[in-house]
Formats: structure tokens, sequence, C-alpha cells
């Protein structure tokens, strides 16, 4: 199973709003609505952000959405604030059953 | 609060074998699926394996079957990665994680991870 493809890298400046894409396959993104992202600060575990395309866990802010269309998911942050810079990862439950994650993106807040 | 804290990393030789452990404290852990998820140095997250919550059904990645060997004991609130046949790219950070809903591929809750050397 390939990794999802992301983007190296995107930035943004303070107040601004950045979209990360995830692009996967019809045997993974395109089969369920199950892509979730992940933030993960250096030298930190992962923290779940968003789970089922487009829902957030408690806690974590409404300036996070996500979304799908077809075989690619986003991440859309707006109202950026220095606190976001992080790797982001998504990943997708595959029609194997079995997960795939993206090779990561990091957010530089300039 | 939910905790998961990993154990048993280390440096091993090519061809060695090494045993991880996660305690899980502050939920159910039997009502829960577990998985195995590695980060190289430097790279990205690589899923391994997860189980169920009886242990009947396991997944495992491609590039770890045969070598590695997820399991569970729900009575010591535990999980397991047998790690065999180590090759220099297994080298990473090897963390375990609670997966949100059965079959949803999604982890809402993570170690702080154990970091596994293979070399010479």
């Amino acid at each position: 199973q390939s990794a999802l493809t992301q983007p190296p890298s995107v930035s943004g400046s303070p107040g601004q709003s950045v979209t990360i894409s995830c692009t996967g396959t019809s045997s993974d993104i395109g089969s369920y609505d199950r892509v979730s992202w992940y933030q993960q600060p250096p030298g930190t575990a992962p923290k779940l952000m968003i789970y089922g395309v487009s829902n957030r866990p408690s806690g974590v802010p409404d300036r996070f959405s996500g979304s799908k269309s077809g075989n690619t998911a986003s991440l859309t942050i707006s109202g950026l604030q220095a606190e976001d810079e992080a790797d982001y990862y998504c990943s997708a439950l595959t029609s194997s059953l079995t997960v795939v994650f993206g090779g990561g993106t990091k957010l530089a807040v300039l | 609060q939910v905790q998961l804290v990993e154990s048993g990393g280390g440096l091993v030789k090519p061809g060695g074998s090494l045993r991880l452990s996660c305690v899980a404290s502050g939920f159910t852990f039997s009502d829960y699926y577990m998985t195995w998820i590695r980060q190289a140095p430097g790279k990205g997250l690589e899923w391994i394996s997860y189980i169920s919550t009886g242990g009947s059904n396991i997944y495992s990645a491609d590039s770890v079957k045969g070598r590695f060997t997820i399991s569970r004991d729900n009575a010591k609130n535990s999980l397991f990665l047998q790690l065999n046949s180590l090759r220099a790219e297994d080298t990473a950070v090897y963390y375990c994680a609670r997966e949100l809903r059965r079959t949803s591929g999604t982890y809402d809750n993570w170690g702080q991870g154990t970091l596994v050397t293979v070399s010479s």
C-alpha cells in the first residue's frame, strides 16, 4: 500500500488560512469516509485533529476543518497562530482494512 | 485520563529480536482495538499492525508480516509487539495507539513512543 501524497511543506502568516492536501486512491480515501488528520510538533507524539473526514475531537479549535472530494482530502487551518507550527499527517482506512498515512507536511507560520 | 506507556525499546543487532510493551490506564482496555505505528528518524508515520478487542482479528503491514507479531493481555491492560529478524530499516520510534472505534482507522490516544535502534 503506497503512502498518501501530501505537499512537503506549506506556510502562512499569522491570521491567514492554509490548506494541506492529501491525495490517495479509490482503495483508500475514495473508499470510505475514514480520513483523519494528526498534528505533531517536534519531539512529541501525534495528536488527533480531525477524524471521519471533517469531525473535530473535543478540545480541537474550530479553526481546523477537514473535507474530502473523490480521492483527495484536505485540512484547512484558518486564523493561523504560531502554535500551529508542526508537522501534519493525513491517514485513511483502506479497502484491505489496513491504514495508510501521508508522508507529512511541515507547516511554517511566518 | 487515558495513558499509554510504551517500553522495551533499545539497541539491537541486525537479525535480533525485541519485545515492546504498552501499558494502558484510564479506560477499559478490553473495549478498544489497539495499534502499533512507527516513525523512522526524520520520516513520516507508518502503520504497523492492529489487534481487535479479544485478539482474534489481526492485520499487519506487508513490510512486517512474518517478522512482527502483535498481541494483547486484557487482564494486564497490556499490548505487545514482538519484533524478530530485525533490519536496519526497522529503526524507529514505535508508538502504541488506541483506535477511536473499531475499524475507524482513527487513533485518539498515543503513547510517548519507545525507540528501537537496529545497528551492528
